[in-house]
């Protein structure tokens, strides 16, 4: 168990619609980074807040958008959806501001279905 | 883009037997090279963080060593046992605030 916790575990939605996903991190990591994961992809890195700040932006998508709340807890929004977007979600937490230096802790993922 | 390759895809190898394993990434702009193991239904675990030309970081039975200027990463496991099998990731950072970009990995079984 790294610590990190994400919900829901599993969620099925239809395309056009918007969900929510959470993901509290290690007691005392300031960073929380998420990930897709995607069939045939390797993980690919969406963004990251640092104490409530995004620090570092990847590869998602202007539909997707997500915030770190001053409990430190961040949610990534996803809007408009489309099937495309089925994946797995993961939260990752660190200590550190960059994402350079220290590991990464990751949560149990969300498995999101769009159908 | 970034481009992250690792080699090979997938490895069987005999228990007790050692085995190694290959990450690519870019020479330039270097900042960090993350090492992470991943467990059929379990998340992404790491194994090591090495930011210096020439790092060599061990963990039990599995090590890793840096090139930066060429641009690789070896990851060794001495005496593969049953509980080593999963995926191996390698994960590479360079300057800049665009996060780590991830290989597909290696995917390695270990036969009994």
């Amino acid at each position: 168990d790294s610590g990190v916790t994400q919900t829901p575990k599993h969620l099925i939605t239809a395309t056009g619609q918007r969900v929510t996903l959470r993901c509290s991190p290690r007691s005392g990591d300031l960073s929380v980074y998420w990930y897709q994961q995607s069939l045939d992809q390797g993980l690919q890195f969406l963004i990251q807040y640092y104490n409530g700040e995004e620090r570092a932006k990847g590869n998602i998508l202007e539909r997707f958008s997500a915030q770190q709340f001053p409990d430190l807890h961040s949610e990534l929004n996803l809007s408009s959806l489309e099937l495309g977007d089925s994946a797995l979600y993961f939260c990752a937490s660190s200590v550190d501001s960059s994402g350079v230096y220290q590991e990464q802790f990751f949560g149990p993922g969300t498995r999101l279905t769009v159908l | 883009i970034l481009n992250v390759e690792q080699s090979p895809q997938s490895l069987h190898v005999q228990e007790g037997d050692s085995t190694n394993f290959t990450c690519s990434f870019p020479s330039s702009n270097f900042y960090a090279l993350h090492w992470y193991r991943w467990e059929t239904a379990k998340s992404p675990e790491a194994l090591f963080v090495m930011t210096l030309n020439g790092d060599e970081k061990k963990k039990g039975r599995i090590s890793a060593t840096l090139n930066t200027k060429e641009g690789y990463s070896y990851l060794y496991i001495k005496g593969s046992q049953p509980e080593d099998s999963a995926t191996y990731l390698c994960a590479f950072r360079r300057g800049g605030a665009d996060g780590l970009t991830f290989g597909k990995g290696t995917h390695l079984i270990i036969q009994p």
